[in-house]
């Protein structure tokens, strides 16, 4: 079945400074790949998502980015806040059959430095 | 307004007596889920429903039960509560399977002693 790795665990940044977090994914029939975020004591929400025939999506200041040759994806926080502080997860959902499932990553605490 | 909601959201039980944490959308979403949340683990799925009498097990469905006989209504059983279910867990609702956003109920704390 699908694999998400995700890393790192942790990253601290300074304020406007930018922050990548990595996920690799196991599966080649994935075709979706959202990032969830979650502050603390809240709900996981969704901040953007990606398909397997795209190569890149912006919004704003994040971005995320789909290599599916090397299975692997990233996302890019620009000009980081303090508001960006909290734990961020991947995802991967493969097409069809037993693959319905979405397979989240650990999470990466992002801490935003004043 | 458009919501998941959960409940109860901190429920403290002891070992084998039977609890449900109910889960309800009022999005008419198809697909519903549940996960739960353990520190360093990330969201592991426990079940999920594509549609009304529809479920199957998800990565971590032992000890669980679900049942989905209402499209609205996702509840999560556990018949005999151990220690090792302790967790925070959320149920999740989208329009389909296929590559929608996931809505998150404000999750529930459990607690088993």
């Amino acid at each position: 079945g699908e694999n998400v790795e995700q890393h790192p665990s942790t990253l601290s940044v300074q304020e406007g400074d930018s922050a990548v977090i990595k996920c690799t994914y196991s599966d080649s029939a994935s075709n979706y790949f959202p990032w969830y975020k979650q502050e603390l004591g809240k709900r996981p929400q969704l901040i953007i998502d990606i398909r397997s025939n795209v190569g890149e999506k912006k919004d704003q200041r994040i971005a995320v980015t789909l290599n599916k040759t090397a299975k692997h994806f990233s996302l890019h926080i620009t000009e980081t806040q303090p508001e960006d502080s909290a734990v961020y997860f991947c995802a991967a959902r493969g097409y069809g059959g037993a693959t319905n499932k979405l397979i989240f990553g650990t999470g990466t605490l992002l801490a935003v430095q004043p | 307004e458009a919501q998941v909601t959960q409940n109860p959201r901190y429920l403290i039980t002891v070992t084998g007596k039977k609890l449900t944490v109910t889960c309800s959308q009022n999005m008419n979403h198809e697909y519903m889920s549940w996960y739960r949340q353990d520190p360093g683990l990330g969201l592991r799925q426990i079940y999920y429903s594509m549609n009304v009498e529809v479920t199957d097990k998800g990565d971590v469905p032992e000890g669980y039960k679900v049942s989905r006989k209402e499209k609205r209504n996702f509840p999560l059983i556990l018949e005999s509560p151990s220690p090792n279910q302790t967790s925070l867990y959320f149920c999740a609702s989208s329009l389909g399977a296929r590559g929608n956003e996931q809505f998150f109920g404000p999750g529930t704390r459990l607690t088993v002693l």
